[in-house]
């Protein structure tokens, strides 16, 4: 099983900076089978990236996701009061399909 | 509207049954994989189980395997997902998800809002 770990678990920052999401797998993963989600409280998840790189529909471009093989990034350029969430990352190169366990970016 | 609506959650005594569907619409719901994931309370995104579009394929996670099915009626557009054996473990808010598998990339689209299982006595 590909293993998915997300760091930090929680990160602290105030509307405007910048945030920087890490997500690595335990085996490498193409770049067309990483993706990004973000969800809020009481939702259901939202496709952010797919494909390491590539914004989902309606997704702003302050959102980018760089990486490959094992080592992924989330970047959010400059927090806006709606992006204080918990993002997850995704593998789908093979069965079981996994999910890191969360990155939570909270108000500091 | 693109939509996936769940169904069928509820409370459950351990070793009970359930089954949950997921009603499809706004696409070619036939054309489609489909995915059920799970968050149990407080938790983490759990992917369970998935089906190819004419249900030739079906994949699960190691821990629900022998308990749950996964299965679609291509006719109305629904997914189901029937839980045996039920744990308390189990619980969780379970997701409908649509797979995107084309042109070498793959993800989950579109998502439903959930429906909740508790397992309890």
């Amino acid at each position: 099983d590909i293993v998915v770990t997300q760091s930090p678990g929680t990160l602290s920052l105030s509307p405007g900076e910048r945030a920087t999401l890490s997500c690595r797998a335990s085996q490498s993963v193409g770049s067309g089978y990483l993706a990004w989600y973000q969800q809020k409280p009481g939702q259901a998840p939202r496709l952010l990236i797919y494909a390491t790189s590539s914004r989902a529909t309606g997704i702003p471009d302050r959102f980018s996701g760089s990486g490959s093989g094992t080592d992924f990034t989330l970047t959010i350029s400059r927090l806006e009061p709606e992006d204080f969430a918990v993002y997850y990352c995704h593998q789908y190169e093979s069965s079981p399909l996994t999910f890191g366990g969360g990155t939570k970016v909270e108000i500091k | 509207d693109v939509q996936l609506v769940e169904s069928g959650g509820g409370l459950v005594q351990p070793g009970g049954s359930l089954t949950l569907s997921c009603a499809a619409s706004g696409f070619t719901f036939s054309t489609y994989w489909m995915s059920w994931v799970r968050q149990a309370p407080g938790k983490g995104l759990e992917w369970v189980a998935n089906i190819k579009s004419d249900e030739r394929e079906k994949y699960y996670v190691d821990s629900v395997e022998g308990r749950f099915t996964i299965s679609r009626d291509n006719a109305k557009d629904s997914l189901f997902l029937q839980m045996n054996s039920l744990r308390a473990e189990d619980t969780a808010v379970y997701y409908c998800a649509r797979d995107f598998r084309y042109d070498a990339k793959r993800y989950f689209d579109l998502w439903g809002r959930g429906t909740l299982v508790s397992v309890s006595s």
